[in-house]
């Protein structure tokens, strides 16, 4: 089947500090991974995305690299700000099925000042 | 342009009552997703439609669950006979294609009292 497991949160950073939230994922084939961000009030939005092995999204600071050998999309930021402050989903499409996500159950980060 | 507006953006419920929430999605995107997200859980899938058609209703829960796209745009989601199980928050995102590039609108809280 189909899943996406994250690192449970919720995580609290000072201001400069390096983040990683772990994501690792199982699938059917090879699926396309994606980081949404859910900022306070706002919707989901998309992060950063990547499509085949080896390939590394990056937005905002933001890089993950798709890791097939380990089945990981590893979130991180050298240097977090207090505008990172938000709750960050790892996602995944089966490859050839287009039209179902499976979501992690979402990462609470904190960046204090 | 616009984003993804959802109303109500609140609806509280009695057990046992029939709703409905309403998605308008971005104008031109042919592709919408209904999710649900429960406490402290990622986006579950509920039902994707590729135009006027549910192309994939596989994650409703079961079949007091109904969702229509009449005229490829506007969606609505019918729940009837609700119960204290369906309080959730109710996400619906657009898409231009199936590449993961999914606008969420700010969902729909639900509670069924």
């Amino acid at each position: 089947g189909n899943s996406v497991t994250q690192m449970e949160g919720p995580v609290t950073l000072s201001e400069e500090a390096f983040l990683t939230i772990n994501c690792t994922y199982t699938a059917t084939g090879y699926p396309s991974l994606f980081w949404y961000v859910q900022y306070p009030g706002e919707g989901l939005q998309l992060l950063l995305k990547a499509t085949k092995a080896d390939d590394k999204g990056s937005n905002k600071g933001f890089e993950a690299t798709y890791r097939k050998e380990t089945t990981s999309f590893h979130l991180e930021k050298g240097s977090v700000q207090v505008s990172d402050s938000a709750v960050y989903f790892c996602a995944l499409i089966p490859r050839n099925t287009g039209n179902q996500f499976y979501f992690g159950t979402g990462t609470s980060l904190t960046v204090i000042p | 342009g616009a984003g993804v507006s959802q109303t109500p953006s609140n609806k509280v419920t009695e057990k046992g009552k029939y709703v409905e929430l309403r998605c308008d999605p971005i104008s031109g995107h042919t592709a919408l997703y209904w999710y649900r997200q429960s406490l402290g859980q990622g986006p579950e899938f509920l039902i994707y439609f590729q135009g006027t058609g549910a192309a994939d209703d596989s994650g409703l829960p079961n079949d007091r669950f109904f969702a229509v796209r009449p005229e490829g745009s506007v969606s609505t989601l019918k729940i009837q006979r609700t119960e204290r199980g369906d309080s959730a928050v109710y996400l619906c995102a657009s898409s231009s294609d199936l590449s993961g590039n999914m606008y969420f609108g700010p969902g729909t809280r639900l509670t069924v009292l």
